[in-house]
């Protein structure tokens, strides 16, 4: 069966730090690759996404991320955060060229020490 | 206007209770779906509709009963639920028929079921 897995499920850090969440995808045909984050009270947003050409994609308040398809990832990386990055982040696979299906993975919660 | 309204936000029903959860989004996408989200875990998709149309149902319990009466509005009718019922349902729009099509979440309905 199809899933997403995130391997960090809470992540704390404090203020300048450098961020990476993982995400790993078991699927083997194309895939639609996302980052939403969920601020807290706020709802889910779009960071940043990737669906074809250079593997390396950037986002909003200066996310981005790497496709790596012989690793079946799509880690996302910042290289220093903000108190205000704080939140809850989703990898979420679009499965095959042809469909509407999403799948999230169990998502990250960050939080940033000032 | 990049906004999904989503209403009632909270909402507390019996199991005997009938009602609806009302989806809006005025963006023109023609796509529109239905997740539920248990606390700590990722959103699952219910329904998709596309062009008005059920095109996807995730096996959900018929006591679910999604209606799209026309391309702005989705609702969700609630019948005989269970306590694990509740949730946060979250409805989302794309602009497109496919999963390459950056998906716009609402806030959600919280739902309580005694």
């Amino acid at each position: 069966a199809q899933s997403v897995s995130q391997h960090n499920h809470h992540v704390i850090l404090s203020e300048a730090a450098s961020l990476e969440l993982g995400c790993n995808y078991s699927y083997g045909g194309t895939v639609n690759l996302f980052w939403y984050v969920q601020y807290p009270g706020q709802h889910l947003q779009l960071l940043l996404k990737y669906f074809s050409g250079d593997p390396l994609v950037k986002g909003i308040k200066g996310f981005e991320a790497e496709f790596i398809k012989s690793k079946f990832s799509f880690n996302l990386r910042k290289p220093s955060v903000q108190w205000s990055d704080t939140a809850e982040y989703f990898c979420a696979v679009g499965l095959g060229s042809g469909t509407y299906k999403y799948i999230f993975g169990t998502g990250t919660r960050l939080k940033v020490l000032a | 206007d990049t906004e999904v309204t989503q209403t009632p936000k909270h909402l507390v029903m019996g199991m005997t209770n009938k009602k609806s959860l009302k989806c809006e989004q005025h963006m023109g996408h023609r796509a529109m779906y239905w997740y539920k989200q248990k606390a700590k875990k990722p959103p699952e998709l219910m329904f998709v509709y596309s062009y008005e149309k059920l095109s996807i149902n995730e096996s959900v319990p018929s006591r679910f009963s999604p209606e799209c009466p026309n391309s702005s509005l989705l609702n969700l009718h609630l019948h005989a639920l269970q306590p694990e019922d509740s949730a946060l349902y979250l409805c989302a729009s794309s602009q497109g028929d496919r999963n390459q099509e950056t998906q716009y979440f609402g806030p959600g309905t919280r739902l309580l079921v005694l």
